[in-house]
């Protein structure tokens, strides 16, 4: 099984500060790779699928690059609402998994 | 809007049984493949089952194989996940989700319920 990574768990940040979360896959996974953004008590939300490209209606202070085993999203400047869990996860294989998260929270 | 809305979970004995509901709204219910989708603390969020747009098809997580069931009326936009023989280790939140990809699974889940809670303790 395929298995992600995602460093750091915890970053501390100050709004309108950039943030650079990491996933890294145990196996090349292409570009199939997503990422979800999930507050406390809410479900995910897809933010980036297909490495790049941003779902409906995300900001565009959201990017995803990478392929293979490395992947990143990248949160231009920080909005007080971005404070929140951010998952990645990849579609290859089965069952489809997830990475264990990188909390992004306030300085 | 897409919506997406859970029912069924609660506490159950080990062993027992349990049907989970997903009532959608707001798209072409029988166009999409449905996930249902858990998360603990412990382990995270894990894909638990999926079914094609016609039912056609269907996958489980092996922590769930044999004991899980997903199916899904197309006439009433409903998904369901039966699930029996139930241990503590499917305590967890459960969340319906549609995926992104018309009449072809695409995994990538881009409308979520708001999760329904199953808590299996004696």
């Amino acid at each position: 099984e395929i298995v992600l990574t995602q460093s750091p768990a915890t970053l501390s940040l100050s709004p309108g500060e950039r943030a650079t979360l990491s996933c890294r896959a145990s196996h090349s996974i292409s570009s199939d790779l997503a990422w979800y953004q999930q507050k406390p008590g809410q479900a995910p939300r897809l933010l980036i699928y297909d490495a790049t490209y941003r779902a409906t209606g995300i900001p565009d202070r959201f990017s995803g690059s990478g392929s293979g085993t490395d992947f990143t999203l990248t949160i231009s400047s920080l909005e007080p609402e971005d404070f929140a869990i951010y998952y990645c996860q990849r579609r290859s294989g089965w069952p489809p998994g997830f990475g264990p998260g990188t909390k992004v929270d306030i300085k | 809007q897409v919506q997406l809305v859970e029912s069924g979970g609660g506490v159950v004995q080990p062993g027992r049984s349990l049907r989970l509901s997903c009532r959608t709204s707001g798209f072409t219910f029988s166009h999409f493949g449905m996930h249902w989708v858990r998360q603990t603390p412990a382990k995270g969020l894990e894909l638990v089952a999926v079914i094609w747009y016609d039912g056609s098809n269907k996958y489980y997580a092996d922590s769930v194989k044999g004991r899980f069931t997903i199916s899904r009326d197309n006439s009433e936009n409903t998904l369901y996940l039966q699930m029996n023989n139930l241990t503590a280790e499917d305590t967890a939140m459960y969340y319906c989700a549609r995926d992104r990809g018309t009449r072809g699974n695409l995994y990538y889940f881009q409308h979520w319920g708001q999760g329904t809670l199953v808590t299996v303790s004696s």
